[in-house]
């Protein structure tokens, strides 16, 4: 059962533009979002989160979108670099005692071109 | 460096030897937790502690694993006669209790059972 998909295995774009990447969630009892990047045989990075109370969160270039009646998210990054490349993943929790109990998406492979 | 730092970064071992990987969290996180990531899938949570208590453990730790965090500081995992199953990158975090607390990720420990 996958709680957190990410349908989109791989995105492509061009230097400057937005790349925006997509998370939807089944579990309704999640209430705190995190995206992480990831490069190839390191850990993960956090970038950014968002708790539930909340539809936006802005820092820097990343943004992330929460729809909760639609159980979607989506991570904003404006302008894209090609230092973003990487695996980006999102990642939910319940609150309580379990926080930090991370379930995972699949990841999303990010390729900005200069 | 202060950071999560886990060792061996790298270990290959015979199926059916056994391994130990440690994790030192960032100091006074007082959360730490142990993932595991497959190639092509999300971290996948395996159990975690407050202080020297562990408080979950997933049902994909087997009776093979076993992991400890004796002072409530650093982290052992140890995995039991090998299996190449268990091949897989095994990633520590930490944090500070509580929602909101971002939880930070070490480099991971990448283990191979030929």
């Amino acid at each position: 059962d996958q709680q957190v998909k990410q349908n989109s295995p791989s995105l492509s774009v061009q230097e400057g533009r937005i790349s925006i990447l997509n998370c939807d969630y089944t579990n309704s009892m999640f209430d705190y979002f995190l995206w992480y990047k990831k490069y190839p045989a390191e850990g993960p990075t956090f970038l950014i989160s968002i708790s539930s109370i909340k539809d936006k969160n802005e820092d820097g270039r990343f943004t992330v979108f929460l729809n909760k009646s639609a159980k979607h998210l989506s991570l904003h990054i404006v302008p894209s670099q090609p230092g973003d490349s990487a695996v980006y993943f999102c990642a939910a929790s319940a609150d309580g005692t379990s926080y930090g109990k991370l379930t995972f998406g699949q990841g999303t492979i990010l390729t900005v071109h200069p | 460096d202060t950071g999560v730092s886990q060792d061996p970064r790298h270990k290959i071992t015979k199926r059916g030897q056994n391994v130990t990987f440690r994790c030192d969290p960032i100091s006074e996180h007082n959360r730490l937790y142990w993932y595991r990531q497959t190639l092509g899938q999300g971290p996948e949570f395996l159990t975690y502690f407050q202080n020297e208590a562990q408080l979950e453990k997933s049902r994909l730790l087997s009776d093979r694993f076993s992991a400890e965090r004796p002072k409530g500081s650093f982290s052992t995992l140890e995995i039991q006669r090998t299996e190449q199953g268990d091949s897989a990158m095994y990633l520590c975090a930490s944090s500070y209790p509580g929602p909101g607390n971002t939880i930070y990720f070490g480099e991971g420990s990448w283990l191979t059972v030929v």
